[in-house]
């Protein structure tokens, strides 16, 4: 299985501050059809994941352009800038190469200082 | 809108069975590669099972040779037939279709004496 590790665990920012997030894979996530599987999830209290990102770095429609995602084979990051009230929750990297099973990482949590 | 209501979930004891539903509206669960993901409570995401658009379906190691997946096309809906459950399948399950741009509230699923 692809195993996915995400640091920092926890992360407490400063509104208007910057946070990023990492995510690592144990294999590379790029697929021969050119594409690179990676994906992020922010999962605010007591609501479900909502997709932030696909394919490392494209922004799903109505997602602020604070969220970037960037990185390539088996390192990849999530920043957010100018953390806002709204971003607290706890982010989630994930696999989709069509190898399964599809894995997360552990999940970081992000609170607001 | 594109929707997905899960429905199913509940107290059961060890070794009991629950089917769980995932209604879809707004897209057609036949041509997606629909999911369940699940997180047990305080913990972080579990991908569970899929059901491809040609009806293959491939599940996690944990859930092998005691779930099953499956979908009603006439219904639009998705199931997850849990058999043989164990506490540590106590989870809130989701349905996800392909993309993971789309998740349902997720249903709470308890097993315990």
């Amino acid at each position: 299985d692809i195993v996915m590790t995400q640091t920092p665990l926890s992360l407490s920012v400063t509104p208007g501050q910057s946070a990023s997030i990492s995510c690592k894979s144990s294999q590379s996530l790029l697929h021969s059809d050119g594409k690179t599987y990676l994906y992020w999830f922010l999962q605010r209290p007591g609501q479900s994941p909502q997709l932030l990102i696909y394919e490392v770095s494209s922004r799903l429609s109505g997602v602020p352009d604070r969220f970037s995602g960037s990185g390539s084979g088996t390192d990849f990051t999530l920043k957010i800038s100018r953390v806002e009230a709204e971003d607290v929750g706890v982010y989630y990297c994930m696999q989709g190469i069509h190898l399964l099973p599809w894995t997360f990482g552990q999940g970081t949590k992000v609170e607001i200082k | 809108e594109v929707q997905l209501v899960e429905t199913g979930g509940g107290l059961i004891q060890p070794g009991g069975s629950l089917r769980l539903s995932c209604a879809a509206s707004g897209f057609n669960v036949s041509s997606n590669y629909m999911n369940w993901v699940r997180q047990a409570p305080g913990k972080g995401l579990e991908w569970v099972s899929v059901i491809y658009s040609g009806g293959s379906t491939y599940y996690a190691d944990s859930v092998k040779g005691r779930f099953t997946i499956s979908r009603d096309n006439s219904m639009n809906t998705l199931f997850l037939q849990m058999n043989s459950l164990r506490a540590e399948d106590t989870a809130v399950y989701y349905c996800a279709r392909w993309g993971f741009d789309c998740w349902g509230q997720g249903t709470l699923v308890t097993v315990s004496s």
